[in-house]
């Protein structure tokens, strides 16, 4: 089993719709979680870290669910310019070397 | 501020031959890592610098060489380039501690023929 797993997707939704999508992790001692955002042929930018009481940015609402072992995001009033590919990232320890990247969920905003 | 910074964008190179990867942050950050992105994979860790004076391998390591240079600047090498390297390479920083939070350079797009 992959210590972070998504569903690669593809998400196609219209715009202006909620999307929400999870990311599961193996190891439960893991400690702090993120969400990266990637578009096409760029870097991995970050979109926000997931706190145990869940965190709202604007129109994105990250969740996590320890007993489960996951962490959602949700996106409300989806813009086309939310198209991207989103990474999980999951940090076991708190240790600079046990950083999981997640393979990515790809959402496609059409118009 | 730049934030992370990477040279070169893109590089062709043989089988066998060498070079050298740059990367520079100027955000302080003490930690640094380098990672390589293959399609349908998640980013894997090559090497990382936790702090100025420190290297650790991490999950792919074989086939490179790193140094870090100084707090700024974090370098990975290729000695014999190999067709499986080629990749996306990604740096990025972080402070040491806390959640590791990391900011990353634009990449370097790298075929080996």
């Amino acid at each position: 089993r992959k210590e972070v797993e998504q569903d690669p997707g593809p998400f196609n939704v219209p715009e202006g719709a909620t999307v929400a999508f999870n990311c599961t992790y193996s190891n439960s001692a893991s400690q702090s979680f993120f969400w990266y955002r990637q578009d096409c042929r760029k870097e991995p930018k970050l979109l926000m870290s997931v706190y145990s009481s869940g965190n709202e940015d604007g129109r994105f609402t990250a969740q996590l669910n320890r007993a489960s072992q996951y962490i959602s995001l949700l996106i409300r009033d989806s813009k086309l310019s939310d198209s991207a590919t989103y990474l999980c990232v999951v940090n076991l320890y708190s240790s600079a070397s046990k950083i999981i990247f997640g393979s990515g969920t790809r959402l496609s905003i059409r118009p | 501020n730049a934030g992370v910074t990477q040279t070169p964008k893109f590089q062709v190179l043989k089988t066998g031959q060498s070079m050298t990867l740059q990367c520079a942050q100027d955000m302080n950050h003490n930690s640094m890592y380098w990672y390589r992105q293959d399609p349908g994979m998640g980013l894997r860790l090559i090497y990382y610098s936790a702090s100025e004076g420190t290297t650790d391998k991490g999950e792919v390591p074989n086939g490179y060489n790193v140094s870090r240079l100084n707090k700024r600047e974090f370098s990975l090498r290729l000695e014999s380039a190999a067709p499986s390297q080629t990749s996306v390479y990604f740096c990025a920083s972080s402070e040491a501690g806390g959640n590791y939070e990391q900011y990353f350079g634009p990449g370097t797009r790298l075929t080996v023929t």
